[in-house]
């Protein structure tokens, strides 16, 4: 079946740090994969997605490569911020399967000033 | 105005209780779903629907059930709440699957369920 994982957090940086959280997949079909964020508070969004090998995806900031020879599609960002403290999920959506998304657990990202 | 809203935003039950969740949406959305959200567990898939006429159980849909109203409506109750039931629920819609294009997830804000 489909699966997501993700590096455990919470990831604590410092203001203007570098950003990397690891996602990898294990996916039938041709998977389409996505980056979302979660606010405190508030529900999930789309940060960002890919729906090919090779291609990047990139947002606010934030980008993603989806890598089909290592199932990967980890998340960075050069320079991060206090207000990108969220939670952020990976997750995919295989068209060959049962057509439903699977995420994965979340990362916490705590960014300190 | 929200594109899917849930109401309520916060709900406290006692155990044995019946509650429902409800979930709108203007999106115009084939496609609904019900997740919980636990620390550590991440989101797990209550029910999902594909359209009115159609409803399939997720990873863990005992002790729910759901309903869809109409294609902007889908509600989830718990039967008898049980305090595990405690946790973050959230509603999405996607657009519905067409090759070539990906399946983006829009949530709702959620709602935060206690059962004493």
């Amino acid at each position: 079946g489909n699966s997501v994982t993700q590096m455990e957090g919470p990831v604590t940086l410092s203001e203007e740090a570098f950003l990397t959280i690891n996602c990898t997949y294990t996916a039938t079909g041709y998977p389409s994969l996505f980056w979302y964020v979660q606010y405190p508070g508030e529900g999930l969004q789309l940060l960002l997605k890919a729906t090919k090998a090779d291609d990047k995806g990139s947002n606010k900031g934030f980008e993603a490569t989806y890598r089909k020879e290592t199932t990967s599609f980890h998340l960075e960002k050069g320079s991060v911020q206090v207000s990108d403290s969220a939670v952020y999920f990976c997750a995919l959506h295989a068209s060959g399967g049962s057509y439903i998304p699977t995420f994965g657990r979340g990362t916490s990202l705590i960014v300190h000033p | 105005d929200a594109d899917v809203t849930q109401t309520p935003r916060n709900r406290i039950t006692k155990t044995g209780k019946r509650i429902m969740l409800e979930c709108s949406q203007t999106k115009g959305h084939d496609r609904m779903y019900w997740y919980r959200q636990d620390p550590g567990l991440g989101l797990r898939l209550i029910y999902y629907s594909f359209d009115v006429k159609d409803i399939n159980k997720g990873e863990i849909s005992d002790g729910y059930s759901v309903s869809r109203q109409a294609q902007a409506k889908f509600s989830l109750s718990l039967e008898s709440a049980i305090p595990n039931q405690t946790a973050l629920y959230f509603c999405a819609t996607s657009v519905g699957f067409d090759p070539g294009e990906e399946e983006t997830q829009y949530f709702g804000p959620g709602t935060r369920l206690l059962v004493l």
